[in-house]
């Protein structure tokens, strides 16, 4: 069965900061992977995702991520963080149609 | 173009009650899904449709959960009858035709939140 770990569950960051958020997946198979995130007060909206290719993906809001397979990691980073985005990030991985999901990282950005 | 939307935003209600929460996808997706969240855990998968038909229903917790997509459109999702443990957010997402067999971007809604006392 597919599982997700992600390693930090709550991060306090000053803004300008760098942030690295730590994924790890189990399956077998050909993964899709994907981080969303969720502001206070809004939906889960994608910040980006891997499908194939280029293993260093970027994403919206200057955030990138990096696959690993050897290490069946999927690790967010942002060189710099901003107040904005404190938010919940949620790390998943799909091998077929359903999407797993981590156990979410609650991010505070203090200005 | 409208994003997923659920309704409605909050419900509560007391252990032995019928809820009924509803999913509009984004207009022409033919993937529907029904994730929840119970506070403190993961997000997890309850079910999949492919148009009007049950693609997946693997992550049903039990039968006391009935969800329907009539017409391949807009889906519900009872609770009947409700117990404490249901309490959490339930979260609708809707992604394109697949190609390949492997899902795309999922969409989310954003979500109920369901009390049961």
């Amino acid at each position: 069965a597919q599982s997700v770990s992600q390693h930090n569950h709550h991060v306090i960051l000053s803004e300008a900061a760098s942030l690295e958020l730590g994924c790890n997946y189990s399956y077998g198979g050909t993964v899709n992977l994907f981080w969303y995130v969720q502001y206070p007060g809004q939906h889960l909206q994608l910040l980006l995702k891997y499908f194939s290719g280029d293993p260093l993906v970027k994403g919206i809001k200057g955030f990138e991520a990096e696959f690993i397979k050897s290490k069946f990691s999927f690790n967010l980073r942002k060189p710099s963080v901003q107040w904005s985005d404190t938010a919940e990030y949620f790390c998943a991985v799909t091998g077929f149609q359903k999407l797993v999901f981590g156990t979410g990282t609650r991010l505070l950005v203090s200005p | 173009e409208a994003g997923v939307t659920q309704f409605p935003s909050h419900s509560v209600i007391e252990k032995g009650q019928t809820v009924t929460l509803r999913c509009d996808p984004i207009s022409g997706h033919d993937n529907l899904y029904w994730y929840r969240r119970v506070m403190g855990k993961e997000i997890k998968f309850l079910l999949h449709f492919v148009k009007e038909s049950k693609q997946d229903e693997s992550g049903m917790p039990n039968n006391r959960f009935l969800a329907e997509r009539t017409g391949g459109t807009y889906s519900t999702l009872k609770v009947q009858p409700a117990e404490l443990e249901d309490s959490g957010v339930y979260f609708c997402a809707s992604s394109p035709k697949i190609a390949g067999g492997y899902t795309d971007t999922q969409y989310f809604g954003p979500g109920t939140r369901l009390t049961v006392l």
